[in-house]
């Protein structure tokens, strides 16, 4: 099935405790994004991928670190996490930039104590 | 900057009727416009891509137009049914390199039985 894996669902941690979130995708799709998703600021882009070895930032990257080593795997990792950085976290692919529709992942609710 | 409305921002409605959800958007510079789907606690679903060349898009009971001189779109919901309810999302994909997906912030359907 084709879909947008990530990993995990739910997580609790304390500041400062590093912390990676993995996103994984089987459609060999090209392009891939982090967002964001908080109550009355909708979704926001985190980090961007157009492809491996080329990533780049999106509205809201303070806090966060991607890379793209290989072409399905996309982790996020926060370095030392804040209490603001609590919220519900999307991965999506697409096969190119321009032209296709946006896959989502079911998202990691990420709580900072 | 490119900013996206959607109106309203929740909608209840008996099942059966036939209701619309609107997108606008403040730049026509757009590749294409998406609507999303989104369940409570889930991922984003994609229901249509338009793009930018295109007037409209049509899925079973779903039909989603364009008219990006004005900057608007129109999500059309025909025979609605109570597994229609969800909260429904739109984003456009601005031209130009590097430009990040911008996300409406939703209008919460609910068909009641």
């Amino acid at each position: 099935e084709a879909q947008v894996t990530q990993n995990p669902r739910y997580l609790i941690t304390v500041t400062g405790k590093k912390l990676t979130v993995t996103c994984s995708q089987n459609m060999n799709h090209e392009y891939m994004s982090w967002y964001r998703q908080d109550p009355g600021l909708g979704l926001r882009q985190i980090y961007y991928s157009m492809n491996v070895e080329v990533t780049d930032k999106g509205d809201v990257p303070e806090g966060y670190k991607v890379s793209r080593k290989e072409k399905r795997n996309f982790p996020l990792i926060l370095e030392s996490p804040s209490p603001n950085q609590t919220s519900l976290y999307f991965c999506a692919s697409g096969q190119g930039y321009y032209n296709s529709p946006l896959h989502f992942g079911n998202g990691t609710r990420l709580t900072v104590t | 900057k490119q900013e996206v409305t959607q109106i309203p921002a929740a909608l209840s409605v008996p099942e059966g009727e036939n209701l619309v959800l609107n997108c606008s958007f403040t730049d026509s510079a757009i590749y294409n416009l998406q609507w999303f789907r989104q369940d409570p606690g889930k991922g984003l679903t994609s229901l249509l891509l338009i793009q930018s060349s295109q007037r409209e898009q049509t899925s079973g009971r779903l039909n989603a137009s364009l008219d990006k001189s004005s900057g608007r779109s129109t999500l059309y919901i025909a025979a609605s049914q109570p597994g229609d309810s969800a909260t429904y999302l739109c984003a456009v994909r601005p031209l130009g390199y590097g430009q990040n997906f911008v996300f409406g912030p939703g209008t919460r359907l609910s068909v009641l039985p």
